[in-house]
């Protein structure tokens, strides 16, 4: 079965750090590729996406994501951190299955971020 | 636009009761779904939709029912509730196509005693 995992449920950083969330995912063929962030007592919403192009995906509050598809990797990252990026993130992978998309998530990691 | 919006915010059920989870979206949405939230175990498809009078199930279909009258509209209902259904219910919607942002709704909260 497909699969995306999510390396630490939590991760704490100190506020200005740098901020690296793990994602791979399982797939011999070129997914879709999202991070999406859920802050606290809300829905989801979409941090960045790759789909096709640029390998380097830039998206909103200064994230940016690489899909390296050697690595099978989608990994999330951020120069500095800050106390407001506090939430928790997804990782999300649409395949192509037997003509039909197929949106798999990864379990979540929590961003904690220290003063 | 007001987006995805989902109702109620909260509720508490007793084991066996009945109720119905409101989701409408305003976007002209042909893709609906639902989740269910747990600690640790990231969203888990419920039930979707790829459009009006067509639905489907997810990972997780067991105990619950959805229908697709309007494709504004995609409610979720519990048919006989049980603790284990005590979770965070997110309603989403998108365009069709793998490479679609999906959008939530803000989740209800459901505690079954």
């Amino acid at each position: 079965a497909q699969s995306v995992t999510q390396l630490g449920s939590h991760v704490s950083v100190s506020e200005g750090a740098l901020v690296l969330l793990r994602c791979n995912y399982s797939s011999s063929v070129p997914p879709y590729l999202f991070w999406y962030v859920q802050y606290p007592n809300q829905g989801l919403q979409l941090l960045l996406k790759y789909t096709t192009g640029a390998t380097l995906v830039k998206g909103i509050n200064g994230f940016e994501a690489e899909f390296k598809k050697s690595e099978t990797s989608f990994h999330l990252t951020k120069p500095s951190a800050h106390m407001s990026d506090a939430a928790e993130y997804f990782c999300a992978v649409t395949l192509l299955m037997d003509s039909n998309y197929q949106l798999i998530w990864g379990a979540g990691t929590k961003l904690i971020i220290k003063p | 636009n007001a987006g995805v919006t989902q109702t109620p915010k909260f509720q508490v059920l007793k084991t066996g009761q009945s109720m119905t989870l409101q989701c409408a979206q305003d976007m002209n949405h042909e893709y609906m779904s639902w989740y269910r939230q747990d600690p640790g175990m990231g969203l888990r498809l419920i039930h979707y939709s790829v459009g009006a009078g067509i639905t489907d199930q997810g990972e997780v279909p067991n105990g619950y029912n959805v229908s697709r009258s309007t494709t504004e509209d995609f409610p979720l209902r519990l048919l006989s509730a049980a603790p284990s259904q005590t979770s965070v219910y997110f309603c989403a919607s998108s365009y069709p196509g793998g490479d679609n942002e999906q959008f939530f709704g803000p989740g209800t909260r459901l505690t079954v005693l």
